[in-house]
């Protein structure tokens, strides 16, 4: 299997533009997260998705900020508009299960935000 | 809510010496315990986790945790690095009622020198 799959790896956007980040799980997994990472912040989930369905999404920033999953094999993560302050990586994870199941984590996309 | 303290930012360590990397954890409630592993310009990478049972958790690439519930730390060892163990280790915890939620620790960063 390919793994977790994220694009673009690298996005540079100016501040008041649409953002949206993408992510194709491990085929067969049901479980999918978007976290976010800063060196401020660390790493932290902003939603977690169970069989298409958004489960906890506390963790979201603000309004700004939206996922789905309009189906099993396909998330986006979308910012608009943009802020310098967004500027992290972004990574995506999947699981085979929901729970404690070990959460396979994509390469990331770095954000940009100038 | 659970918490994690990392409590090295940095470990410097030759190759083929044994490493420690210290980890506390703060909750109310029972928890379950991982370690990831973070490349350069990768995802993280499960090593190992602790879900109840043997206190002695062994992982992948020779390193090991041992989970100790009255001192509430689970430390990372290894016997002997190689110069491929540079990387960013991070700490995470979840509790029983959400357990996919995983609060990570601000990271170690491991550099082996030959």
């Amino acid at each position: 299997d390919a793994g977790v799959i994220q694009s673009p790896r690298h996005e540079v956007t100016e501040m008041g533009q649409e953002v949206t980040l993408r992510c194709k799980p491990i085929s067969g997994h049901n479980s999918l997260f978007w976290y976010r990472q800063t060196m401020m912040r660390g790493l932290e989930l902003l939603i977690y998705f169970n069989n298409n369905v958004p489960i906890d999404d506390s963790g979201m920033p603000e309004d700004r900020f939206s996922a789905k999953m309009p189906n099993a094999s396909f998330s986006t993560l979308k910012i608009q508009p943009s802020e310098p302050r967004d500027s992290a990586v972004y990574f995506c994870a999947s699981s085979l299960l929901a729970g404690t199941d070990t959460q396979y984590f994509g390469p990331g996309t770095r954000l940009t935000v100038l | 809510a659970q918490s994690v303290t990392q409590l090295d930012s940095q470990v410097p360590v030759f190759e083929e010496a044994p490493v420690e990397l210290r980890c506390n954890y703060s909750s109310s409630v029972s928890v379950y315990l991982f370690w990831y592993v973070q490349y350069p310009n990768q995802g993280l990478q499960l090593l190992l986790k602790y879900l109840s049972g043997s206190t002695l958790v062994k992982g992948i690439n020779g390193f090991e945790a041992e989970f100790n519930k009255s001192q509430t730390s689970f430390h990372l060892r290894k016997p002997s690095v190689h110069i491929s163990d540079t990387a960013e280790y991070f700490c995470a915890v979840s509790s029983r009622s959400n357990d996919y939620k995983l609060s990570f620790g601000a990271g170690t960063t491991v550099t082996v020198r030959a």
